[in-house]
């Protein structure tokens, strides 16, 4: 089956340190996207960052990157120089080859303290 | 460049009504997607619109149904509203028929209430 999982429900970070959020995936698919969505308590999922299965380096967008090991199937957010703003609900989606639905995971809520 | 867009914001219901929400595709996106998320879940994944068909469909009753109109727009409609339906309804735009390097962007999502 087709999963997501995300075993931290809840991080705390200073500002300004780095924090990584896990995610795991399952699928016998060879062709597969993987992507991290931020919500905030207002509700809009805010798209951040996107890896290829067949992409050979691991995905940047400015503070966000994705440490994609596909051997172990983990495709980890690493956010860099925390800002208070970054405090929200952080969600690992994969979708699948075939279709266009992504397969979302139980969300880590992250919290930045000053 | 206008985002996904939906209304409306919030809505209450009782059991047993009707509820159409309805969604704008951002700007030279053609597909359009719909997920529920209850308190303190990921969404899941409802049904997704191309062309104005349904292309795939999650694990939702038929109660769950849904169009597409020739701009792309759509509607989310529940039938015979359940207390369980009360969640956050988000729908979220790409641009082609679904390939998994395709990035959904999401709206602010129509938060409904069933009493």
């Amino acid at each position: 089956a087709q999963k997501i999982t995300q075993t931290q429900p809840g991080m705390f970070v200073q500002e300004k340190e780095a924090v990584t959020l896990d995610c795991t995936y399952d699928t016998s698919d060879p062709s597969y996207g993987l992507f991290w969505y931020k919500q905030p308590s207002s509700g809009e999922m805010i798209f951040l960052i996107y890896q290829g299965s067949y992409d050979q380096q691991n995905a940047t967008e400015g503070r966000y990157s994705l440490n994609f090991q596909k051997a172990r199937k983990s495709a980890n957010l690493v956010i860099s120089a925390s800002q208070l703003g970054d405090s929200a609900m952080y969600f690992c989606a994969m979708r699948p080859n075939q279709g266009g639905k992504l397969i979302f995971g139980q969300g880590t809520e992250l919290s930045v303290k000053p | 460049d206008a985002g996904v867009t939906q209304s409306p914001t919030h809505l209450i219901k009782t059991r047993g009504q009707q509820v159409t929400l309805r969604c704008s595709p951002k700007s030279g996106h053609d597909t359009v997607s719909w997920y529920q998320q209850a308190l303190g879940q990921g969404p899941q994944f409802i049904f997704q619109y191309y062309e104005e068909e349904e292309r795939q469909r999650g694990n939702f009753p038929d109660r769950f149904s849904g169009h597409q109109f020739p701009n792309y727009s759509s509607e989310l409609n529940v039938n015979a509203l359940l207390l369980g339906d009360s969640a956050l309804y988000l729908c979220a735009s790409s641009k082609g028929a679904g390939q998994f390097t395709d990035t959904q962007y999401f709206g602010p999502g129509t938060r409904l209430t069933v009493l």
